[in-house]
């Protein structure tokens, strides 16, 4: 069975700092895929990237930077130069090749970002 | 492009009612998932259909649970004799395998239940 590990419960930063935010995930398979999501208060899980486990190249996107090494099974997200609108719950998810994507989710990790 | 819809956004109930909420797929997405996330926990998996056929169902959707998605459009979840563990929100994500590969999934606002 999979798992996935976000052992940060909650993060608190001031505006402009950097932060990343942890998962580790377990599997068996050698073919996998990791999400990030992102839960505002309003509830709606914003889906933010995807990564397949044969790319390990990291990936920036604005603010926003992944960090993916199998060889420590973590899939791990910075977020730079943090701003209130990215106060939110972030879960890190992994789905298997199985033909279809059901997900199993982290725990989640609440990131507050104050003034 | 309008995103996954649920109705109603909160429902509160008493215990053994039954309730029912409905899910709204992005258009022409033919998977739709139902997840059920209680407080400080990530969505939990219940059920997944491929346009009108349920093609799996977790262990945690007890027999009081029922899903369907009749003409693989929208999909409805009812839970009969609902008890105060059935207190969740209750999520409904869709996606599309006209792309190729792994679909990625698009997630509702939720319908967030309270059962008294």
């Amino acid at each position: 069975a999979q798992k996935v590990t976000q052992a940060q419960t909650e993060i608190s930063v001031v505006e402009k700092e950097d932060v990343t935010l942890d998962c580790v995930y377990e599997t068996r398979d050698t073919t996998y895929y990791l999400f990030w999501y992102k839960q505002p208060p309003s509830g709606e899980l914003v889906f933010l990237i995807r990564r397949n486990s044969f790319d390990e190249q990291n990936e920036i996107s604005g603010r926003y930077s992944w960090n993916f090494q199998k060889s420590t099974s973590s899939f791990n997200f910075t977020i730079t130069a943090s701003q209130v609108v990215d106060s939110a719950v972030y879960f890190c998810a992994l789905s298997l090749n199985s033909g279809y994507s059901t997900l199993t989710f982290g725990k989640g990790t609440m990131l507050l970002v104050s003034p | 492009d309008t995103g996954v819809s649920q109705d109603p956004r909160h429902k509160i109930t008493k215990r053994g009612q039954n309730v029912t909420f409905r899910c709204d797929p992005i258009s022409e997405h033919n998977r739709l998932y139902w997840y059920r996330q209680t407080l400080g926990q990530g969505p939990e998996f219940l059920t997944y259909f491929q346009n009108e056929a349920q093609l799996e169902k977790s262990r945690l959707l007890s027999d009081r649970f029922s899903a369907e998605r009749p003409k693989g459009s929208f999909s409805t979840l009812e839970i009969q004799r609902t008890e105060q563990g059935d207190s969740a929100m209750y999520l409904c994500a869709s996606s599309s395998t006209s792309g190729g590969g792994l679909d990625t999934q698009y997630f509702g606002p939720g319908t967030r239940l309270t059962v008294l």
